[in-house]
């Protein structure tokens, strides 16, 4: 069995402030872990996932997320907001074995200028 | 290019009449999935397909039907849609499951049932 969590269905911040997007999962397995970025009347696309290695995983558009497995969390985060990156953020768990992506609710961001 | 195709994108209908989104992909992907997406709920799984003349019922299936018959195709089937089946709906693929695959999603359709 597999779920996320994601913390704040909104987050507000301001241009150029720091992003930090909160996500946290069970799974029975190793998880595999995605951020998807869903912008307004489009589809999702990926962001960035962690398999295995390297727990620091760097994505598109300066985003980056690091995997902790004693805080079974993924967060998202990127140091400097732009008005771009106003969208909506899922993360999403599956793993080895599993025939289906488990997505967060989740979290809608908006930058303020 | 690569890329998930749906339509209609944007479908008003009336309670009971039986309709078909389509769902088309061109990279060969063996996994194919349909979910929906409601405010506050996030994105839930339907149905899915793990190959041709392959698949299984996600999360939220009841009112729903699917087929796979061809390794591109995948529609999803509302035979008698009702008004809690108003959602957008993503159709996505990607090369296996249960793996660090990633999922390529459709632009979504826009479904209303009055």
């Amino acid at each position: 069995a597999q779920s996320v969590t994601q913390l704040g269905s909104h987050v507000s911040v301001s241009e150029g402030a720091l992003v930090l997007l909160r996500c946290n999962y069970s799974s029975s397995v190793p998880p595999y872990l995605f951020w998807y970025v869903q912008y307004p009347n489009q589809g999702l696309q990926l962001l960035l996932k962690y398999t295995t290695g390297a727990t620091l995983v760097k994505g598109i558009n300066g985003f980056e997320a690091e995997f902790k497995k004693s805080e079974t969390s993924f967060h998202l985060t990127k140091p400097s907001a732009h008005m771009s990156d106003a969208a909506e953020y899922f993360c999403a768990v599956t793993g080895a074995g599993s025939y289906q992506l488990t997505f967060g609710k989740g979290t809608k961001l908006s930058v303020i200028p | 290019e690569a890329q998930v195709t749906q339509n209609p994108r944007y479908l008003i209908t009336v309670t009971g009449k039986k309709l078909t989104v389509t769902c088309s992909q061109n990279m060969n992907h063996e996994y194919m999935s349909w979910y929906r997406q409601d405010p506050g709920l996030g994105l839930r799984q339907i149905y899915y397909s793990m190959n041709v003349e392959v698949t299984d019922k996600g999360d939220v299936p009841e009112g729903y039907k699917v087929s796979r018959k061809e390794k591109r195709n995948f529609p999803l089937i509302l035979e008698s849609p009702s008004p809690n089946q108003t959602s957008l709906y993503f159709c996505a693929s990607s090369l296996s499951s249960g793996g660090p695959y990633e999922q390529y999603f459709g632009p979504g359709t826009r479904l209303t049932v009055t």
